[in-house]
């Protein structure tokens, strides 16, 4: 079965760089893109990129520009996510995920707290 | 970036009601809009893709309707286990954007 799966909970100081690992597995990894999204504590869900795994093209909402850098592995299958100069309200938790047509499976999310 | 607008924020109803959640984009997106239901502590769950048609595994209870930038989330006969958060996402763009959710709870 397909499945996503993340790296553990990380806890960062400002202006430090976090990053997380997601695992796919039960498909052909290069076949669909990989987003990240992620979600502070009681808001929404917001959206931050994509990475083609076959390409490694990608595609980054202007919010994360210069500071999110989307990565892959594919010997591993595994995707990353890179934010750099953290700040406290980058504490979230961020869910890689798969897209076909829509947001099909995700990760288990990666709690990230930035914190002095 | 395309902006998603979902009204309304919050919406109490009953075991049994029929419910429509709304989502209107600043631009058309033509048929390019997905929903998601979001419980507490766990991952968003793909419902409708591409504004009407029902992911494998979600009831027939859930339809979408709608193109352009207007579009309807419809849940019939609400059962307890539809009390959570919806949200819509474009894909029109290559650069995604979700609405700000809308959170259904029991009356």
């Amino acid at each position: 079965q397909v499945q996503l799966v993340q790296s553990g909970a990380e806890v960062k100081k400002p202006g430090a760089s976090v990053k997380v690992s997601c695992k796919a597995s039960g498909y052909t990894f290069s076949s669909y893109n990989i987003n990240w999204v992620r979600q502070a504590t009681g808001q929404g869900l917001e959206w931050m990129g994509w990475m083609n795994p076959n390409s490694g093209n990608t595609g980054y909402a202007q919010k994360f520009q210069g500071r999110v850098t989307m990565t892959r592995n594919t010997s591993i299958s595994t995707a990353y996510m890179e934010l750099s100069s953290l700040r406290p309200e980058d504490t979230a938790v961020y869910y890689c995920a798969r897209r076909v047509v829509g947001i099909d499976y995700w990760g288990q999310g990666t709690l990230v707290t930035v914190s002095s | 970036d395309i902006q998603m607008t979902q009204s309304p924020s919050s919406l109490s109803a009953s075991v049994g009601d029929r419910v429509t959640i709304t989502c209107r984009a600043s631009q058309s997106i033509s048929s390019y809009l997905n929903w998601y239901q979001q419980k507490p502590g766990k991952a968003p769950n793909l419902l409708i893709y591409t504004a009407s048609n029902l992911q494998s595994g979600v009831p027939s209870r859930f339809s979408g309707s709608g193109s352009g930038t207007d579009f309807t989330l419809t849940i019939n006969s609400l059962q307890p286990e539809d009390f959570a958060t919806y949200y819509c996402q474009q894909s029109y763009s290559t650069l995604y954007t979700f609405g700000q959710g809308t959170k259904l709870e029991i009356k």
